[in-house]
């Protein structure tokens, strides 16, 4: 079974940090993403990376997979308060499997 | 125009019930799933069709039975609902099943088992 770990689970921080959130995995994953979930909404992907190494921005949202590609992290400059949500990776092995998530919460 | 809706959003229930969840895709996906996310947040797959085809039957409690009259929507039919059943269900389709496809999730079913 391919298992996603997902670290840290909660993180407040105060508007303008920075942040990462790692993804770790024994397996290898032929793709990984990242998806945000908003409370009472289903998640919303960000983005999908499938070269290790890769590194992808979105904006102030910076994706990277791990040359192995067993593992990801997501780095947020100068967080803002729209930013607070639920975090989720997500590796394709067989199949998508998500790691426990991430609660970001930006304060004001 | 919802991309992937699902009824009911909420269903409040007893135990020993019987109980049905429906999702519709409007963006022409082959491939639908159903998700099970936990007050853990944790989310993890349950069944998947690709053309009205089961292609991802996790290890759920065979109460649980999916339904897939055509492409476009995919039904989860739940018997005897336990306790333990109590989660948001959430629906998903994408163009097709792979590694790189983007999953367009629904709003979510929220069942709460008394």
């Amino acid at each position: 079974t391919q298992l996603l770990e997902q670290s840290p689970q909660f993180l407040s921080i105060q508007e303008g940090e920075n942040l990462t959130v790692y993804c770790n995995s024994s397996s290898v994953f032929s793709s990984l993403q990242w998806y945000r979930q908003e409370p009472g909404e289903g998640p919303v992907l960000l983005v999908t990376v499938v070269t290790g190494g890769e590194v992808k921005k979105l904006k102030r949202l910076t994706f990277q997979f791990g040359d192995a590609r067993k593992d990801s992290s997501l780095h947020i400059t100068a967080a803002q308060t729209g930013d607070t949500g639920l975090y989720l990776c997500a590796g394709f092995g067989v199949k998508l499997v998500f790691g426990a998530g991430t609660i970001l919460r930006v304060k004001s | 125009d919802t991309a992937v809706s699902q009824t009911p959003k909420y269903l409040v229930t007893q135990m020993g019930n019987d109980k049905s969840i429906k999702c519709e895709q409007n963006l022409g996906h082959d491939t639908m799933y159903w998700y099970k996310q936990d007050s853990k947040k944790f989310l993890k797959i349950m069944f998947s069709y690709n053309n009205k085809e089961l292609i991802i039957n996790e290890t759920v409690p065979n109460r649980f039975s999916p339904k897939s009259p055509d492409k476009a929507h995919l039904n989860l039919h739940i018997n005897s609902l336990e306790l333990g059943d109590s989660a948001v269900y959430f629906c998903a389709s994408s163009q097709n099943y792979g590694d790189q496809e983007t999953q367009y999730f629904g709003p979510g079913t929220r069942l709460l088992v008394l």
